[in-house]
């Protein structure tokens, strides 16, 4: 237990559904990031939020569309999505910036396949 | 921008050897390098990590090594065990507060 909760953990959809993943974190933490990890690939970060402010978005696709109501909840809202997209989800968090050498806590991700 | 390599994507030890899996990186304004291990269907947790001013880092079995000159670091794995087999990933951060550049994963194998 890491302290940094996915649902849900496997989700299928068609390419024109629309889909949200959600993520909480219990540890008290300033930022929370979307990663996306694909088989024998880096790890690419989507959206980092910082004190529920986005801060960084690096050139995702706009059928990715991310929400951060509070400093603890961070949500991906999916549509239109293509196979590619297929993948697993990451959520993290980190009380500072890895810059400060501040530790990244990851969920479990969610599954996603795209048919 | 920064761009993370790391070797080997696939590594077999019989348990008991050691394991030592290498990363280069391309920013020498670089600073920061962790390493995270992934067990099968969990998320990546960090095992150690070093600073720029540090050549060397040890923890129980695991040490890391950097070399600012060469640009590359490394993470050393001493009488493995069954429970170390994972994927490991190596990162190293650019200037950018919040971005964390990854390697591609290695994927470590135990033999009994």
């Amino acid at each position: 237990e890491t302290g940094v909760t996915q649902t849900p953990r496997h989700l299928v959809m068609g390419m024109t559904n629309k889909k949200s993943l959600k993520c909480e974190q219990h540890l008290g933490h300033n930022a929370m990031y979307w990663y996306k990890q694909s088989a024998k690939k880096p790890l690419e970060l989507m959206f980092v939020y910082n004190f529920k402010e986005q801060t960084e978005n690096n050139s995702v696709p706009s059928r990715f569309s991310p929400e951060c109501p509070n400093s603890s909840h961070l949500f991906l809202h999916l549509h239109t999505l293509q196979p590619e997209d297929s993948a697993l989800y990451l959520c993290a968090s980190s009380q500072e910036g890895v810059a400060l050498s501040a530790t990244i806590y990851f969920g479990e991700g969610s599954w996603l396949t795209v048919v | 921008g920064e761009n993370v390599e790391q070797h080997p994507s696939t590594l077999s030890v019989q348990e008991g050897d050691s394991a030592v899996i290498k990363c280069t990186y391309s920013d020498s304004a670089s600073n920061y390098f962790p390493w995270y291990k992934q067990e099968l269907g969990k998320g990546p947790q960090l095992i150690i990590d070093i600073r720029s001013n540090v050549g060397e880092k040890k923890d129980q079995r695991i040490a890391v090594t950097l070399n600012k000159t060469a640009k590359h670091f490394s993470l050393h794995i001493t009488e493995t065990q069954p429970e170390d087999s994972a994927v490991y990933f190596c990162a190293a951060t650019p200037d950018s507060n919040y971005q964390l550049i990854w390697g591609a994963g290695t994927k470590l194998i135990i033999k009994p």
